[in-house]
């Protein structure tokens, strides 16, 4: 079965510093996507980032990078110039066929 | 668009009752989703969708819960009996084919209580 792990339930950073988000995650398939979701205290779910699997390169979306390790099945998540909107739960989460497996969430709260 | 529409946003019912969770996705998706997000479990997908069809449905807890999908731009998710364990947010998605690659829209969700 396809898991997600995310290890980090909590954790804090200063406003316009760098944070990093870590996910493990396993699977058979070569041929995957994983994402990042943000889900603020609205609950709404929004896409941050997401990286297929056969890219080697690492997906960035403005502020937003990942570090895409397939070998070590790591899918982690740097914010940078951390921002106070930015404080929300982050869900890495793995396609199976149609469907995501998300991991527990970390919590990220932006400090002024 | 006005993005995927689920209703009611909150409900609180008693333990036994009947409860109907609606949702309308983006129009031309073609994908719909059911998830359910609670502290012990986390997001969960209950079952899903294509072009009307479920495919999947493996993630439904038990016979208490069903879902249809008469047609492209509306779901119910319905739960008889209602129980206390039930008591989670239930979030509906929607997708042009399929989440394999492609961004699933979420809906904001519907909190359910059940007393």
């Amino acid at each position: 079965a396809q898991t997600v792990t995310q290890s980090q339930p909590e954790m804090s950073v200063q406003e316009a510093e760098t944070v990093t988000l870590s996910c493990t995650y396993d699977t058979s398939e070569n041929n995957y996507y994983l994402f990042w979701y943000k889900q603020p205290p609205s609950r709404q779910m929004i896409l941050v980032i997401r990286q297929e699997a056969y890219k080697q390169q690492n997906a960035t979306e403005n502020r937003f990078s990942v570090n895409f390790q397939k070998a070590a099945k790591s899918f982690s998540l740097k914010i940078s110039d951390s921002q106070l909107g930015d404080t929300a739960m982050y869900f890495c989460a793995l396609t199976e066929g149609g469907k995501l497996i998300f991991g527990q969430g970390t919590e990220l709260s932006v400090k002024p | 668009d006005a993005g995927v529409i689920q209703s009611p946003r909150h409900e609180v019912t008693e333990m036994g009752q009947e409860v109907t969770l609606r949702c309308k996705p983006i129009s031309g998706h073609d994908y719909l989703f059911w998830y359910r997000q609670t502290m012990m479990r986390g997001l969960e997908l209950l079952i899903y969708f294509n072009n009307n069809v479920p495919i999947d449905d493996s993630g439904m807890p038990e016979d208490r819960f069903s879902a249809k999908m008469p047609n492209a731009s509306f779901s119910t998710l319905k739960i008889q009996p209602s129980e206390p364990r039930d008591s989670a947010v239930y979030f509906c998605a929607s997708s042009f084919r399929t989440g394999w690659g492609n961004e699933q829209f979420f809906g904001p969700g519907t909190r359910l209580t059940v007393l």
